[in-house]
């Protein structure tokens, strides 16, 4: 069974620009969970979908946003990018999307903000 | 608000010594507790996943162990290979309050094993 997959896998941007990344979870999960990782802050939550509804949500500003689709595929979206952004971009996906569910990670998006 | 820890942040060990990384946490109120390895520039994979019911679980060479009453978990890595070498992270699921539903990461764990 294929793993998560996460497209592109390097991005480079300016500031003030906007940035799309895609998640495939692996087939048969139904939920997708983001994170940002950093050196200096480590791994943070951003939000989780399930059903294409946002169950959860982390503390970052309302240029970060997601959506899912029918297929559970996810994507995120940065607007007005920062220096602050440069991170890497991890997503999971769990099934059946309980509380209790293991979370399988993708190699992630590196993100550079110029 | 969930905050983990964990100790020590780096580790050197040569090849074949029995290891234990530690993780604690703030808030007992979780669902379950995952440790995860990161290699360089990678993304995470799961090693072991202790629902808040268990004591423990066992994979291969690594066993992790719960105590969430006290906000403690530890992983034991068993004749440590070369190939062990990499970060270890700790995370929580939270069950409660801010934290609920959401996995909180500690800093980490760096791993050499030096042959």
């Amino acid at each position: 069974k294929a793993g998560v997959t996460q497209t592109p896998r390097y991005l480079i941007k300016t500031r003030g620009q906007q940035v799309t990344l895609s998640c495939s979870p692996i087939s048969g999960h139904r939920s997708v969970s983001w994170y940002q990782q950093t050196p200096g802050q480590g791994l943070q939550f951003l939000f989780e979908y399930f059903s294409e509804t946002q169950r959860n949500k982390g503390n970052f500003p309302g240029r970060f946003s997601g959506r899912q689709f029918s297929n559970s595929r996810s994507e995120m979206n940065v607007s007005t990018l920062e220096l602050g952004d440069s991170a890497l971009y991890l997503c999971a996906s769990s099934y059946p999307a309980g509380e209790f569910d293991e979370q399988f990670f993708g190699p992630g998006t590196r993100l550079t903000v110029l | 608000k969930q905050e983990v820890t964990q100790i020590p942040a780096a580790l050197s060990v040569p090849e074949g010594e029995n290891l234990v990384l530690n993780c604690s946490f703030t808030d007992s109120a979780i669902y379950n507790l995952q440790w995860f390895r990161q290699d360089p520039g990678k993304g995470l994979t799961s090693l072991l996943l202790i629902q808040s019911s268990q004591r423990e679980q066992t994979s291969g060479r690594l066993n992790a162990s719960l105590d969430k009453s006290s906000g403690r978990s530890t992983l034991y890595i068993a004749a440590s290979q070369p190939g062990d070498s990499a970060t270890y992270l700790c995370a929580v699921r939270g069950a409660g309050g801010t934290s609920y539903g959401k996995l909180t990461f500690g800093q980490g764990t760096i791993l050499t094993v030096h042959p």
